[in-house]
């Protein structure tokens, strides 16, 4: 009875792949998120998703291109990998003004 | 634009003592929401509390309370008898109200430490 799945948990790739993760919320919630937590800790919003549309892209470069096939859906797309792109990404979805809830978060290194 | 602060980059006590985590926040909003979460070693985020900015009663849940001050733009939260488990990552968050696709802006975080 998961709630918000992000696949894979692990992601270890070399500089200049693509790669995408997936998420996937069963709550029947309609907003659907990506953070990006850093080295240091700091979360930051990167996406949000309304019913399948993009509403916050912030200043993301255009090399992460998310994509939500449906409602209960939230893909990111990572082009070119580099270094700094080393992080814990979050999916998180929500209904409404209700509190947010988190998958468990995809950790990507970059080699 | 919003802003969050947490001035404490860590704390430790020791189990069953009391702890209270502080937070500021900036804003123009009259209406939003804020939050802890917690994120222990598992990375998980857990949400810990949630304080309606309209409601003037501090929220509470279990061993766990806010001092919401909407003047001053604090939010603190206190956690009473403290357990091995509340050691974590707390971080405090702000949500505007409206338009049901609202980010979360978050606050550096605190790192809790509870020794036996």
């Amino acid at each position: 009875d998961t709630a918000v799945s992000q696949t894979p948990k692990y992601l270890v790739t070399q500089m200049g792949n693509d790669k995408s993760i997936k998420c996937e919320q069963n709550l029947g919630h309609d907003t659907m998120y990506w953070y990006k937590q850093d080295s240091k800790k700091f979360l930051k919003i990167m996406f949000s998703y309304n019913n399948k549309e993009l509403i916050i892209n912030e200043t993301v470069p255009n090399r992460f291109s998310p994509k939500s096939p449906d409602k209960a859906h939230l893909n990111l797309h990572i082009n070119s990998l580099e270094l700094g792109d080393s992080a814990v990404y979050f999916c998180a979805s929500n209904l409404h003004d209700n509190e947010q809830f988190f998958g468990p978060g995809t950790r990507l290194t970059v080699l | 634009a919003q802003t969050v602060t947490q001035s404490q980059p860590e704390m430790s006590v020791q189990e069953a003592e009391t702890v209270t985590l502080s937070c500021t926040y900036d804003t123009s909003e009259n209406n939003y929401y804020l939050f802890w979460y917690k994120q222990p070693p598992s990375r998980q985020m857990i949400l810990v509390i949630r304080q309606e900015a309209y409601k003037q009663q501090n929220a509470t849940e279990n061993r766990f309370s806010v001092n919401f001050q909407k003047a001053a733009k604090s939010f603190s939260l206190k956690i009473s008898d403290s357990q091995l488990g509340d050691t974590a990552m707390y971080f405090c968050a702000f949500m505007k109200h409206g338009g049901g696709s609202e980010k979360l802006v978050f606050g550096k975080g605190m790192k809790l430490t509870v020794n036996p």
